[in-house]
């Protein structure tokens, strides 16, 4: 069973504050990582993709990616209270089956 | 909005009934992934498919679950008999090359809620 864990959270940090996401994942042959960010009564929008080993920014978010050790995650930079959502860490295996972990909560305080 | 759209946005039904949702993706060339989510969990894969073709089902997909996409366009997820336990948010996302490979778009899903 291929899985992907997340810590629930709640975590929460003041507005701007960097806030750090991690996730792991079991299947080392996985290739493809998501985050996605979702607001309660919403469906999971888009993030970041990242592919290779190091460090991808885009704009406040910075997603890391480590295969070795089967780690990913994802930093907020300048928090802001518009942030706080669940964020859902995605793995694609080789069969193009998407995993997702259960979504870590963060409240960004003002 | 991705542009997926999905139909109905809600669905209450009584227990026994039998409910079909359907997506419309961007894309008919794209991959369109069916997924149910439950409050606290993430998205569970259902089913996929390329075109047409029905490539991939969840163990967790009962003979009561089916799906279909016809011409590789819009797809459709029908539950028979429902139970109390198929009450959940059903998504569709749509995998394409828009924001990268693999990359998917959810629509806004479809809440089932059965009494």
């Amino acid at each position: 069973q291929k899985e992907v864990e997340q810590n629930s959270g709640p975590l929460s940090v003041p507005e701007g504050a960097i806030a750090s996401l991690n996730c792991t994942y079991s299947d080392r042959g996985s290739q493809s990582f998501f985050w996605y960010r979702q607001y309660s009564g919403k469906s999971p929008e888009l993030i970041m993709s990242i592919y290779s080993n190091g460090d991808k920014e885009d704009g406040r978010f910075t997603a890391q990616l480590n295969k070795a050790s089967q780690y990913v995650s994802l930093l907020i930079r300048d928090s802001q209270p518009s942030d706080s959502a669940t964020y859902l860490c995605a793995v694609k295996d080789n069969f193009n089956k998407f995993y997702f972990g259960s979504g870590t909560k963060l409240n960004v305080k003002p | 909005d991705t542009g997926v759209s999905q139909d109905p946005r809600h669905k209450i039904t009584k227990r026994g009934q039998n409910v079909t949702f359907r997506c419309d993706p961007i894309s008919e060339h794209n991959r369109l992934y069916w997924y149910r989510q439950t409050l606290g969990q993430g998205p569970e894969f259902l089913t996929y498919f390329q075109n047409e073709a029905q490539l991939e089902k969840s163990r967790l997909l009962s003979d009561r679950f089916s799906a279909e996409r016809p011409k590789g366009s819009f797809s459709t997820l029908e539950i028979q008999r429902t139970e109390q336990g198929d009450s959940a948010m059903y998504l569709c996302a749509e995998t394409g090359e828009r924001g990268g490979p693999d990359t998917q778009y959810f629509g806004p899903g479809t809440r089932l809620t059965v009494l």
